[in-house]
Order: structure tokens, then sequence, then C-alpha cells
């Protein structure tokens, strides 16, 4: 269907270790968005994905669309505390919502 | 400038009444979004509204649930004869026109006793 899984569901690391979450679809995807949620706080935009095996960065993060545009990726590298929260990844549609996953939430241990 | 408001933040309501929440979207976004957050859950599409008009109303979860959008602008959410498990934070969400990136607004958190 519409949905996007989204893997792990849970994510705890020691403070300059890595961080990797996986979004997966059965269908193309037209474009993937991800979205970052501190504790407490709403979603606040990260990014958007159109191109096949697009790759951007921003600082330690950096986001990837698959080669047939069916999943996407955000690794962090070097977490630090600011990175704690929940990470989101969402798809469009043709009605013009998007299809949130159900997201991926990091702990990061001082 | 002015981001994504909503009202109240708060709202602690008694089982059986009705309740409006309010969004004030970004000025000149055409679409805007309302989701449902519960504790540690992800995030529920509720409606969507291009303009006035409603093309995606399929996460409304019952006949309780209605929105409306007037001039293209503030949209309110009416829950009728609320029940405990409509306790959760309600999430607004509005974007220059579909399929950008969305700004949320800050909640209103909805307590049913």
């Amino acid at each position: 269907g519409q949905q996007v899984m989204q893997i792990p569901q849970y994510q705890h690391v020691q403070e300059g270790e890595d961080f990797t979450t996986y979004c997966n679809s059965s269908t193309t995807l037209s474009n993937i968005q991800w979205y970052k949620q501190r504790p407490g706080g709403h979603p606040v935009f990260l990014i958007q994905l159109v191109k096949s095996g697009e790759v951007k960065k921003q600082k330690r993060l950096t986001f990837q669309f698959g080669e047939a545009k069916k999943n996407s990726s955000l690794h962090i590298t070097a977490t630090q505390t600011t990175d704690v929260g929940t990470y989101f990844c969402a798809r469009g549609s043709t009605l013009g919502r998007l299809y949130f996953g159900r997201g991926t939430q990091l702990t990061v241990w001082p | 400038g002015a981001g994504v408001s909503q009202s109240p933040s708060n709202k602690v309501t008694e089982k059986g009444k009705d309740v409006e929440l309010r969004c004030d979207p970004i000025s000149g976004h055409t679409a805007l979004y309302w989701y449902r957050q519960s504790l540690g859950q992800g995030l529920e599409f509720l409606i969507y509204f291009q303009g006035n008009s409603a093309p995606d109303k399929s996460g409304l979860p019952s006949d309780r649930f209605s929105a409306e959008r007037t001039g293209g602008s503030v949209s309110t959410l009416t829950i009728q004869r609320t029940q405990q498990e409509d306790s959760a934070v309600y999430l607004c969400a509005s974007s220059p026109r579909s399929y950008n990136e969305q700004f949320f607004g800050p909640g209103t958190r909805l307590t049913v006793l």
C-alpha cells in the first residue's frame, strides 16, 4: 500500500557512535521527506529527496535515496546528545498528503 | 516570520463534551493538514485541505470528528461527544502547496477525563 516501513523502532547509542534509520516501501516513491521530532516538540522538516540514488548531507547527517526509489536512509555520524529525538520518513502521494513512517526513536547516552 | 500557531495549547474536557481546536497556518500556505499523536506514538493522519476543500478526509476516526477551513486560511477541528480515547496531541501543519515540506504547529494537547 501507501505506507512506508521504518526500522528500527528504537535505537540506543553511546555518544560518539553512529546511527542509521531505514525507510522502506514496496512501491516506487516519487519523493521521500525526513523529519525530526525532539522530545516534547513537534516534527521539523529536515530534507526532501527526489532523484534516484540521491545523496544529501547536512553536517553530520547523510540522507540517501535508493537507486530503485523504494528505500531511503538517514545516517548520523558521531552522535551527540542534541541528536536525541524521533526521526520520521514520509512519502508523498498523488493526492498531496504525506504518509509517515512510525519513526525511529533515538536515545543517546552521554 | 510567524509560524503555524494552534490554540488552545492545552485542553482538558469531560467525556461527552464537544471541543474545537484551531489552527492558523503560515500566510500564503494553501495546503493544511491535521494529525493526531498519542504519547510515544507516530503521526496519525486525520485530514488534508487544499485551499478550502478537503481532497482527503480518510483519516478521520469517526463521524464525531469534523474539520473545516474558511478563506483558505484558518482551520478548525471539531470533536463531538469526546471520548477518553480521543486524548492525544493534535498537530496542524501547513505547506506552500501539496508535495512540499510541511511546517508543524506546536500542537494542542487534549485530555478527556
